[in-house]
């Protein structure tokens, strides 16, 4: 059972446009959000991350939005660039718990044509 | 600067060979991951550990052992290595609940 569903599975997008990632999640104790971003041959870093206490949290082009009700939350890139290009993966954890771990979406592949 | 480092990028073992992969942490971090990355199937944990000579069960424990005598140091065990293993191992760690993880670059495992 897939507890973190991330769509689409794979983006294209022209330099300059809105790439938008989005995840769903089943588990209501879920209330850290992060996504990460991964290189090839490189391990995933830690882009921008968001609690349910907010609905939207911006970090310069990278934007999460939430929406608790519907347990979703997306992840736009404005302006996108070809060094956007990569694998991006969201996450999710109970934030409570000396334990807790992640629960990762299985990713998708975004391409930012020049 | 949080700093994850692997012993090996690339690593080519046999069939039924003992291989470890190790992994450190700079940061002081309580807690310490090993994830496997494969193509469609996106980052599967292994194992974890909370604490020093603690450990969890992760998702895929399966053909896997780990161990943890010091805070800083979380090594992933492969007791006899099958050609199914092959994969890329992603270790990572975190301090505080509810905070991100800091991932290292990765071991690109190649069991023949």
């Amino acid at each position: 059972q897939q507890q973190v569903k991330q769509s689409p599975q794979s983006l294209i997008v022209q330099k300059g446009g809105i790439s938008i990632i989005n995840c769903a999640y089943e588990n209501t104790a879920f209330d850290y959000f992060p996504w990460y971003q991964q290189f090839p041959g490189k391990g995933p870093a830690l882009l921008i991350a968001i609690r349910p206490d907010v609905s939207e949290k911006k970090e310069g082009r990278f934007t999460i939005s939430f929406n608790k009700s519907a347990k979703q939350f997306s992840l736009h890139i404005m302006d996108s660039q070809p060094g956007d290009s990569a694998t991006y993966f969201c996450a999710a954890s109970p934030r409570a718990g000396a334990n807790s771990k992640l629960t990762f979406g299985k990713g998708i592949t975004l391409s930012v044509r020049p | 600067d949080v700093k994850v480092t692997q012993s090996s990028r690339y690593l080519v073992k046999r069939t039924g060979e003992k291989v470890f992969l190790e992994c450190v942490q700079d940061m002081d971090h309580e807690n310490m991951f090993w994830y496997r990355q494969d193509p469609g199937l996106g980052l599967r944990l292994i194992y974890f550990s909370y604490d020093v000579k603690m450990k969890e069960k992760g998702d895929i424990p399966e053909g896997y052992s780990v161990s943890r005598e010091k805070k800083e140091r979380f090594s992933l065990i492969l007791e006899s290595a099958s050609t199914n293993q092959t994969s890329m191992y992603l270790c990572a760690s975190k301090t505080l609940p509810g905070t991100g993880q800091y991932f290292g670059p990765g071991t690109r495992l190649t069991v023949l």
